[in-house]
């Protein structure tokens, strides 16, 4: 069964300070792996896009790495800020024999940021 | 987000009476997905589409059924809404460049 687990389940940061989420995932085929930002009350937001033959991707304050042979991923946020305080979901998605994506997502870690 | 929008944005029904729940994109995209978010669970799929009439069925569909009569509508109905059904739902497209787009949701409680 394909899996995606998150670490940590949340995580209280003071602002301007650096944090590193965590994703590990069971899923195969592999297709690509996205990271999404939730803030409350709102649908989810990509972040960045990655596939099996890329290693790392930004997004301004965002950074995303991939190691495909650990199948593991991680979002680095640099100097946080107070609107930064959000769900963070990994998902990652297969490719169907009909290739359509799959999506399995991550429960998500919430973080908050404090001044 | 631009492109998707959902109806209503809150609701509070009764248990047992039906509820419809709308999607409507401008994209042109293929397929839609809805979902429900619970907390402790994450996002789970319950219907998705892949065209016009033709959809299937996601990890949490029972009691939920779904119908797209044109690309651009995709609906969700409650055929007698329980009490576990009290969730916020998102209405999903997909696009190859993008990803998944989500509705803003639409936070349902049934008393």
């Amino acid at each position: 069964k394909n899996q995606v687990e998150q670490s940590p389940q949340s995580l209280i940061i003071l602002e301007g300070k650096n944090c590193t989420l965590q994703c590990n995932y069971t899923v195969s085929p592999f297709s690509n792996l996205r990271w999404y930002k939730q803030d409350t009350g709102r649908g989810p937001v990509s972040l960045t896009i990655m596939t099996f033959s890329e290693n790392t991707k930004s997004n301004g304050r965002y950074t995303a790495t991939l190691d495909a042979d650990t199948k593991q991923s991680s979002l680095h946020i640099t100097a946080s800020q107070l609107s930064d305080s959000a769900s963070y979901i990994c998902v990652v998605s297969s490719t169907s024999s009909g290739g359509s994506y799959i999506p399995t997502f991550g429960r998500g870690t919430s973080l908050i940021v404090h001044p | 987000d631009a492109g998707i929008t959902q109806s209503p944005r809150h609701k509070v029904t009764e248990t047992g009476t039906p509820v419809t729940l709308r999607c409507h994109q401008t994209e042109n995209h293929r397929y839609m997905y809805w979902y429900r978010q619970d907390p402790g669970h994450g996002l789970r799929l319950i219907h998705y589409s892949y065209g016009v009439k033709d959809t299937d069925k996601g990890e949490v569909s029972d009691g939920y059924s779904v119908s797209r009569s044109k690309t651009e509508d995709f609906l969700l109905t409650l055929e007698s809404a329980t009490s576990s059904q009290t969730s916020v739902y998102f209405c999903a497209t997909t696009g190859v460049l993008y990803g998944y787009t989500f509705g803003s949701g639409t936070r349902l409680t049934v008393v």
